[in-house]
């Protein structure tokens, strides 16, 4: 079974510093990675995936995201962050053995203070 | 284009109900997705169809029914609402399944008394 463990519930930081999401990953075979982000009383919006080629993926709004294949790891960053970032963050996965199954982490709740 | 659209955005329940979640997309998409968001446990799918006339169960089908009678459409049917199944609901769709983006619609939250 494929599984995303996004370890923190919350991240703080203040604007203009850089932001880190965690994420990782269980799955079988080469997985299928992707990123997204709700704003409150919204849908999901696409931020950023990975699906083969360089580890390093660039997204919207200047989010960028460094599959680790080693480390299972497929963690989301900013170099510098804006209040408006402030958001709950999801982290996704899909094994080539899932069928049409997108497995979600828990979210994580970034909040960028002034 | 809408993207994806959802009706109804708030729902009020009293155990025992049914009602039908209505989603609808402008894309074209084949694959069409529901899912329901709990806190801290991220989005878990229900059902999700690969093209019109097909369904199929996800991670938590049980007291939820589907339907895709056509393409932009997909029905999310609860036919004896339980208070377990207050929720929000997301549908999604995309055009392919393995490396497409899904695309969100805005949600439909859910009380069940």
């Amino acid at each position: 079974a494929q599984s995303v463990a996004q370890p923190e519930d919350q991240v703080n930081v203040a604007e203009g510093n850089p932001l880190t999401v965690k994420c990782t990953y269980s799955v079988s075979g080469n997985p299928y990675l992707f990123w997204y982000v709700q704003y409150p009383n919204r849908g999901l919006q696409f931020l950023l995936k990975y699906i083969t080629g360089d580890n390093l993926v660039k997204g919207s709004y200047g989010f960028e995201a460094e599959f680790n294949k080693s480390q299972t790891s497929f963690h989301l960053k900013k170099p510098s962050a804006l209040v408006s970032d402030s958001a709950l963050y999801f982290c996704a996965v899909r094994g080539l053995n899932a069928g049409n199954m997108l497995t979600f982490g828990g979210g994580t709740r970034l909040m960028v203070k002034p | 284009n809408a993207g994806v659209t959802q009706t109804p955005k708030f729902r009020v329940l009293k155990t025992g109900q049914s009602m039908t979640l209505l989603c609808a997309q402008d894309m074209n998409h084949e694959y069409m997705y529901w899912y329901r968001q709990d806190p801290g446990m991220g989005l878990r799918l229900i059902h999700y169809s690969v093209g019109e006339g097909t369904t199929a169960k996800g991670e938590v089908p049980d007291g939820y029914n589907v339907s895709r009678l056509k393409k932009q459409n997909f029905l999310l049917g609860l036919e004896s609402a339980a208070p377990s199944q207050t929720s929000v609901y997301f549908c999604a769709s995309s055009r392919d399944y393995i490396s497409d983006t899904q695309y969100f619609g805005p949600g439909t939250r859910l009380t069940v008394l």
